[in-house]
């Protein structure tokens, strides 16, 4: 089984600010973790994908994520945050074995970002 | 290149009727995924494709909900006797291949049980 836990459903920075967005996860398996971003009445775009090589992920638009496996974490940040930004975003996870496939999204976290 | 597309984009129906919304993957990509999004409820799995056949079909929520693909390419889901509670943003996804990589989104289908 696999699950995705965001930590926060509305976070709010200024703009210029960094931007934290906190997932943990479960997994029977060795996962592969995603962040997704949905603008307003958009679809729904990839930002970085994790599959077990670099621990350090880099994505679109500067922001980049962490995989620590002790701490089953794989928090997103962005150093200096833009107006753009402004969305939901989806923690992601991928596993092995019978759920081959299956994506398990986290509930979202609302951004907004304040002039 | 084109991105996966889904028509029709918005529909609206009334309860108990029959509905079928479409999904075309980018072209080559094996796998194929629906999910639905809805308020409370988040983003949930329903079935997955690779190729013409559906190893996974454990997020389908009831049996009046059925999905198919043929070709290998374009994918329907059938929702027959539609209910209020079904009223959610269908998405479909496709993939290179069953790995989960990369999942590439359609903008949804917008369905509304009146």
């Amino acid at each position: 089984a696999q699950s995705v836990t965001q930590l926060d459903s509305h976070v709010s920075v200024s703009e210029g600010t960094p931007v934290l967005l906190r997932c943990n996860y479960s997994s029977s398996y060795s996962p592969s973790l995603f962040w997704y971003v949905q603008h307003p009445n958009k679809g729904l775009q990839l930002l970085l994908k994790y599959t077990s090589a670099a621990t350090l992920v880099k994505g679109i638009n500067g922001f980049e994520a962490e995989f620590k496996k002790s701490e089953t974490s794989f928090h997103l940040t962005k150093p200096s945050a833009h107006m753009s930004d402004a969305a939901e975003y989806f923690c992601v996870v991928s596993s092995g074995g019978t759920s081959y496939g299956k994506l398990t999204f986290g509930q979202g976290t609302i951004l907004t970002v304040h002039p | 290149g084109a991105g996966v597309s889904q028509s029709p984009s918005n529909k609206v129906t009334e309860k108990g009727k029959d509905v079928e919304l479409r999904c075309d993957p980018i072209s080559g990509h094996t796998a194929l995924y629906w999910y639905r999004q809805s308020l409370g409820q988040g983003l949930e799995f329903l079935i997955y494709f690779q190729g013409n056949s559906a190893p996974d079909k454990s997020g389908l929520p009831s049996d009046r909900f059925s999905a198919e693909r043929t070709g290998g390419s374009v994918s329907t889901l059938t929702i027959q006797r539609t209910q209020q509670e079904d009223s959610a943003v269908y998405l479909c996804a496709s993939s290179p291949s069953g790995t989960a990589y990369e999942q590439y989104f359609g903008p949804g289908t917008r369905l509304t049980v009146t």
